[in-house]
């Protein structure tokens, strides 16, 4: 399975700045997934990032907030922008290492965001 | 109506206790599904895929029902170690994993 080195783990943020975080994965992938898990609940799919294309953002996720970079098959960055104490969450990359939607995914260690 | 869902527990059980969670989901053009398992503060880590068939691996036991939309998992003789949230996970097709809610266990000495 692939090896995702997310960054950073963890970080405090003031309201109203932006964060980026980054995925780089040691194999060549498609798609990379963005998932949010805020405190208590379970993962929400924030948008699919393909390279060569604009990420595809699911319901009530919009490219200005939440900017996503794909510039080649091993990396992403998805940006926080303008943030406030509502976007405190985890967030994880995460990647189908075979491509074929039937086995296991891959998560990165997660960024753990606090916005105070 | 939630997508996947899951009795979010907690489960708490003695050692060696058998526990089963189960999960439904609303798709039914669902095509791969999952158990996956997180710990406090950690990410999800695959714990097995799940088929019609049902499949094991050593004390884990999982079962697929598509006529009903079901998904269970069975964890036998349960070790300390096994505390942890379990998700349900299933890929509609769209590539990208729909998440339960996750059930939470303890297993306690």
């Amino acid at each position: 399975s692939a090896v995702i080195s997310q960054k950073p783990s963890r970080d405090i943020c003031q309201r109203g700045t932006s964060l980026t975080i980054q995925c780089q994965v040691d194999s060549q992938v498609t798609m990379m997934f963005w998932y949010r898990q805020q405190p208590g609940q379970s993962l929400t799919l924030i948008a699919t990032a393909n390279q060569g294309s604009e990420a595809t953002y699911e319901s009530g996720f919009v490219i200005d907030k939440f900017p996503i970079s794909r510039p080649n098959l091993t990396f992403s960055t998805l940006t926080v922008s303008n943030m406030s104490p509502e976007d405190s969450s985890i967030y994880l990359c995460s990647v189908d290492p075979q491509g074929r939607g039937s086995y296991g995914y891959t998560f990165g260690s997660g960024t753990r965001l606090t916005v105070v | 109506r939630k997508e996947v869902e899951q009795d979010p527990g907690p489960f708490n059980v003695p050692e060696g206790a058998t526990v089963a969670f189960n999960c439904t989901y609303s798709n039914s053009a669902s095509q791969s599904f999952f158990w996956y398992r997180q710990d406090c503060r950690k990410e999800p880590k695959l714990l097995m895929s799940v088929y019609s068939s049902g499949n094991e691996d050593g004390r884990f036991t999982a079962q697929l029902n598509r006529a009903s939309q079901y998904i269970s998992l069975l964890i036998r003789d349960s070790k300390l170690s096994d505390s942890a949230t379990y998700l349900c996970v299933v890929n509609t097709g769209r590539r990208a994993l729909t998440f339960g809610s996750g059930t939470r266990l303890q297993v306690q000495p």
